[in-house]
């Protein structure tokens, strides 16, 4: 099925170990975007890439770092990951332009670092 | 970025319509409003869109003012299925806030 895979669905991380959670989209899209989302809140902008080669940061991009490999792939990275890091990520694409039809998600990523 | 405020809960019958409400008074004139929906924990689901038009779908209606700093959504026939966490955002799509919390009861 057409979509945005994300990877791994669940993972459980030491303080200050590093890991890299996956995001594929088959689509064709130009632009991706990782959110995170803590308990009873809104997502929260982390990183996006408006197309492939350029890299922006969001509302809270502090302890991350992005790839945007190719135009399928974009990878968020935890160098030292912490307790305030546990989260639920969602990676989403989307074609851009103005009358575009909204972003597409992946079933997310749910991290817990202890 | 037009920032957009919504209630933070709503109750609906089944069967009844669902209307959610959403206020974006700063919109521009080349925003697009859209609408999303998360159910649990999976990631949102992109329901509708419009810039100044009403429009409609398969899953709702989208009822935007003249002004176009309101707009509410329409789910004609709410199913328990329907219970989820609505966001409303205005484009560029960079921010989602808490949404509403619409729940769907017997």
């Amino acid at each position: 099925n057409a979509g945005v895979t994300q990877t791994p669905k669940f993972q459980v991380l030491k303080t200050g170990q590093s890991m890299t959670l996956q995001c594929a989209q088959d689509m064709n899209h130009n632009s991706m975007y990782w959110y995170r989302q803590d308990p009873g809140m809104g997502l929260r902008l982390i990183y996006y890439s408006a197309s492939e080669g350029t890299t922006d940061k969001g509302e809270v991009p502090n302890g991350y770092n992005v790839s945007r490999l190719n135009k399928r792939e974009f990878s968020l990275r935890l160098e030292s990951a912490a307790p305030s890091q546990t989260s639920v990520y969602f990676c989403a694409s989307i074609q851009g332009g103005v009358a575009n039809y909204g972003y597409t998600f992946g079933s997310g990523t749910r991290l817990t670092v202890v | 970025d037009a920032k957009t405020t919504q209630p933070p809960s709503m109750d609906c019958a089944e069967g009844r319509a669902a209307n959610l409400p959403c206020n974006h008074s700063t919109i521009s004139g080349n925003e697009y409003v859209y609408w999303y929906r998360q159910i649990h924990s999976q990631g949102p689901q992109y329901i509708i869109h419009g810039l100044k038009n009403n429009e409609t779908n398969e899953m709702a209606s989208l009822i935007i003012t003249e002004d176009r700093k309101s707009s509410t959504l329409i789910l004609p026939h709410a199913t328990l299925r329907d219970t989820a966490v609505y966001y409303c955002i205005s484009s560029p799509e960079l921010t989602f806030g808490t949404g509403t919390r619409l729940q769907v009861t017997l």
